[in-house]
């Protein structure tokens, strides 16, 4: 059974950083694409980003809300995706979602249960 | 960035009726759409990928349908399990994007 459990969520004030973790279990994660979506309270979905396999090059795609303040990154040896998240602002408070990512059809399959963020002063 | 706009927004209806949400991109896409099922507290259910192929485990009152630009998302007789917001979502040109989401609740 596929298991995606986030954590690392916290309260962050603006211009702080944290970073996200999600530990993946009863798939091969290192073959996998990964990906990050996000959603704020009483909104819709938003994509963060989304890493491939190293197999498939390892590169990263973001959202253009969060280039070049979030990195996404992925240790194959521990299972586990990361979201590092930089220069927080109060609109980056959401629940974040860790899902695989269909690497063929370009969709999450399966999704985590969700970290909250809230950036407040 | 691709924008994709759902309609309705909000739809309310009843056991058994028939129900179609549409979706249409900024720009084509061909057909690198995905739809989701999101119900209140919990994390998004994949329901059809690549604009018509269900989802494993999916009922087959689901259907979705159309290419490049508009596309649809159809529930043929409308169950209790089935109110829920629903979402858009294209593949098909980086960076991906959502639709804003369509309320299905209950007439």
């Amino acid at each position: 059974e596929v298991q995606l459990v986030e954590s690392g969520g916290g309260l962050v004030k603006p211009g702080g950083s944290l970073r996200l973790s999600c530990a993946a279990s009863g798939f091969t994660f290192k073959n996998a694409w990964m990906s990050w979506v996000r959603q704020a309270p009483g909104e819709g979905l938003e994509w963060v980003g989304r890493i491939k396999s190293k197999s498939d090059g390892g590169t990263v795609e973001y959202a253009t809300a969060v280039q070049g303040r979030f990195t996404i990154s992925r240790d194959d040896s521990q299972n586990t995706l990361y979201l590092e998240m930089n220069s927080l602002k109060t609109e980056d408070t959401a629940m974040y979602y860790c899902t695989t990512y269909s690497g063929t059809y370009y969709v999450s399959e399966f999704w985590g249960q969700g970290a909250l963020l809230t950036v407040s002063s | 960035d691709v924008q994709m706009t759902q309609s309705p927004s909000s739809v309310s209806a009843s056991v058994g009726d028939r129900v179609t949400i549409t979706c249409r991109a900024s720009q084509g896409i061909n057909r690198w759409l995905g739809w989701y099922q999101q119900k209140p507290g919990k994390a998004p259910k994949l329901l059809i990928y690549v604009a018509s192929t269900l989802q494993s485990g999916v009922p087959s009152r689901f259907s979705g349908s159309g290419s490049g630009t508009d596309f649809t998302l159809t529930i043929s007789s409308l169950q209790p399990d089935d109110f829920a917001t629903y979402y858009c979502q294209q593949s098909g040109s980086l960076p991906v994007t959502f639709g804003q989401g369509t309320r299905l609740d209950s007439k």
